[in-house]
């Protein structure tokens, strides 16, 4: 079972901020937090991952709080294009592989 | 375009039928992922190769279901005798190392079995 929480659905509205949030409770130290999304019909896309720090790359940041029992996807303009499913994932070693466990995700609709 | 490649990007089969798709993993890639995806559902994970070897399967693949990484290189996933709850995307990811490298996924084959 995904190990994490997300709303699901919101809207944005065009150039503003969007910020998702993610708990993730059960999470272990070594387990990463991943972000990716998908839009209608194609592969996820990555869009970042961290451990304990806050990140920031090209596409967003991500801030994971203290405890690190939660995190938030910030997109910092949103656009059209940004309407997509967002997949928080916890990542560790399960069964001896790192694979992503996803749930069903937050459906993001940017509003012109 | 170095990414992930997948093939066929649609499959419309007969049940009972076999189907196989192929996956491309970015070159310097060593492990490699297939998952299914039904609609309104998150992606779930079929299995992982590191090299040629298959080193995990969910109880999803079922008897009917193989895969295959001949020389570490690209990957097959078979089905064999295919049947209406088939339908569904086949996604491919691979990457390079541990929990800290990002998987990056191809665009999928969305089988539809009639």
């Amino acid at each position: 079972d995904a190990k994490t929480t997300q709303p699901t659905s919101m809207d944005c509205a065009e150039g503003r901020a969007a910020n998702l949030p993610c708990n993730h409770s059960t999470i272990s130290g070594n387990e990463y937090v991943y972000w990716y999304r998908q839009i209608h019909s194609q592969g996820p896309q990555y869009i970042i991952h961290g451990l304990k720090n806050n990140e920031t790359n090209e596409m967003a940041s991500l801030i994971i709080t203290e405890d690190r029992k939660s995190s938030t996807l910030i997109l910092p303009h949103a656009t059209l294009r940004d309407t997509a499913v967002y997949y928080c994932i916890v990542r560790g070693l399960t069964s001896g592989t790192y694979k992503y466990i996803f749930g069903t995700g937050t459906r993001l609709k940017v509003l012109a | 375009d170095t990414g992930v490649s997948q093939n066929p990007r649609h499959k419309i089969t007969k049940r009972g039928q076999n189907v196989t798709f192929r996956c491309d993993p970015i070159s310097e890639h060593n492990r490699l992922y297939w998952y299914r995806q039904t609609l309104g559902q998150g992606p779930e994970f079929l299995t992982y190769f590191q090299n040629e070897a298959q080193l995990e399967k969910s109880r999803l693949l079922s008897d009917r279901f193989s895969a295959e990484r001949p020389k570490g290189s690209f990957s097959t996933l078979e089905i064999q005798r295919t049947e209406q709850g088939d339908s569904a995307m086949y996604l491919c990811a691979s990457y390079s190392g541990g929990a800290d490298t990002e998987a990056f996924f191809g665009q999928g084959t969305r089988l539809t079995v009639v």
